[in-house]
């Protein structure tokens, strides 16, 4: 196992709603990465987070965001879901600095689903 | 054109049979580049990473091919428990995103 957790594993909400998904890094790795995987896709790189600072982001709206804590545990945040927000969403742990990164291992994934 | 692209498949193989599947990188810059396999419904897992010098583990072997920018992954005495979604990644030099492929699928039948 890779140490990474993320909680809620399922969750469901409808249109409009908010959302909150958790993530606890593994232990001594300071980024966080999150992904949104659709299905039949391969992950597509959100936003990272390196030492509670946002680190760079993919071709995503601003309803999406994060935070990432002193321990390095992380947070997503969506906004104003849509019905194209269902997916997976893995949240992945590595070392690294500002401009690089070392190996992600991955969490077991959020299963998000928007009525 | 999508910067990492794969062969979706499906690639049905009988067991004990050998599998290659490629993957093909759009970014010159491209340092890092990786295997992941993913089971149904499961989190990406790292199969191995791949440098220039391609490398072994067991039955899987990586290459690179920098001039022609593809990666590849060989399987060989494909198991059934080998059945999964195998994941091109490429990590650009410099970055700190990984660029995932969508995935090529395997089963391998008994």
């Amino acid at each position: 196992e890779t140490g990474v957790t993320q909680s809620p594993t399922h969750l469901i909400k409808t249109r409009g709603q908010q959302v909150t998904l958790r993530c606890s890094s593994q232990s001594g790795h300071n980024t966080v990465s999150w992904y949104q995987q659709a299905l039949g896709q391969g992950p597509q790189f959100i936003f990272q987070y390196y030492r509670e600072e946002e680190n760079g982001r993919g071709n995503f709206p601003p309803r999406f965001s994060g935070l990432q804590f002193p321990n390095y545990s992380s947070e997503l945040n969506v906004n104003a879901l849509e019905l194209d927000d269902s997916a997976l969403y893995l949240c992945a742990s590595s070392t690294g600095d500002r401009s690089s990164t070392d190996t992600q291992y991955f969490g077991p994934g959020t299963r998000l689903t928007v009525l | 054109r999508k910067e990492v692209e794969q062969d979706p498949g499906p690639f049905n193989v009988p067991e004990g049979a050998t599998v290659a599947f490629n993957c093909t990188y759009s970014n010159s810059a491209s340092q890092s580049f990786f295997w992941y396999r993913q089971d149904c419904r499961k989190e990406p897992k790292l199969l191995m990473s791949v440098y220039s010098s391609g490398n072994e583990d067991g039955r899987f072997t990586a290459q690179l091919n920098r001039a022609s920018q593809y990666i590849s992954l060989l399987i060989r005495d494909s198991k059934l428990s080998d059945s999964a979604t195998y994941l091109c990644v490429v990590n650009k030099s410099g970055t700190y995103k990984y660029i995932f492929g969508t995935g090529t699928r395997l089963k391998v039948l008994a």
